[in-house]
């Protein structure tokens, strides 16, 4: 157990819906990173916020947005679902930002399945 | 921009050796990471190589050669539960963000 928690486990919808992914952070890790993996395209990072602030920006469609709350925990909005973003999601926290040697620690991540 | 090479799949025997290898081209280095990912799961920090040579930690050992562009991960006694995808990961020059690689699929066999 990584210390991140993420919910839900499991989300199924339609396409054209809206969805929010929830992820709390490790205690004292004030970043927060988010991941989706597909088979296809492996592990993408999308998004990372630092107490409260984005940081960095990956490959994330217009469609996602994100936001890190003050309690620090962050949460990942997809809309227009497209049957494409069938995928897992994962949220990531480290304890700083900007160095290359901070290790990651993932949560158990989101399967979303767009029908 | 990076690139991350590793194979698609290894198969082993359980007790036996495996050596998992990842080349990478990136415009600066930081540092190379590998971690573990059982299907379904979330990836699990092994191992962390900045400079050149051999970390050893339990039966994972990580290998970091900087000129030449290559890591490997060394498994020793394997065990059923070592079944699993290993990721690569590198953060380029620019970017403190890690890049994965798309992760080597380790089947252990009795």
């Amino acid at each position: 157990d990584s210390g991140v928690t993420q919910t839900p486990k499991h989300l199924i919808t339609a396409t054209g819906q809206r969805v929010t992914l929830r992820c709390s952070p490790r205690s004292g890790d004030l970043s927060v990173y988010w991941y989706q993996q597909s088979l296809d395209q492996g592990l993408q990072f999308l998004i990372q916020y630092y107490n409260g602030e984005e940081r960095a920006k990956g490959n994330i469609l217009e469609r996602f947005s994100a936001q890190q709350f003050p309690d620090l925990h962050s949460e990942l909005n997809l809309s227009s679902l497209e049957l494409g973003d069938s995928a897992l999601y994962f949220c990531a926290s480290s304890v700083r930002w900007g160095l290359a040697t901070d290790t990651q620690y993932f949560g158990p991540g989101t399967r979303l399945t767009v029908l | 921009g990076q690139n991350i090479d590793q194979p698609t799949e290894m198969t082993a025997t359980e007790g036996a050796i495996v050596q998992i290898n990842c080349t990478y081209q990136t415009s600066g280095f930081n540092g190379l990471f590998w971690y573990q990912q059982h299907a379904g799961e979330a990836p699990t920090f092994l191992s962390y190589n900045v400079l050149d040579g051999l970390e050893e930690k339990g039966r994972f050992s990580s290998f970091l050669s900087r000129s030449k562009g290559y890591s490997y991960l060394l498994l020793k006694e394997l065990q059923m539960k070592d079944s699993a995808s290993y990721l690569c990961a590198v953060p380029s020059g620019g970017s403190y963000i890690p890049t994965f690689g798309r992760g080597t699929s380790l089947i252990v066999h009795p």
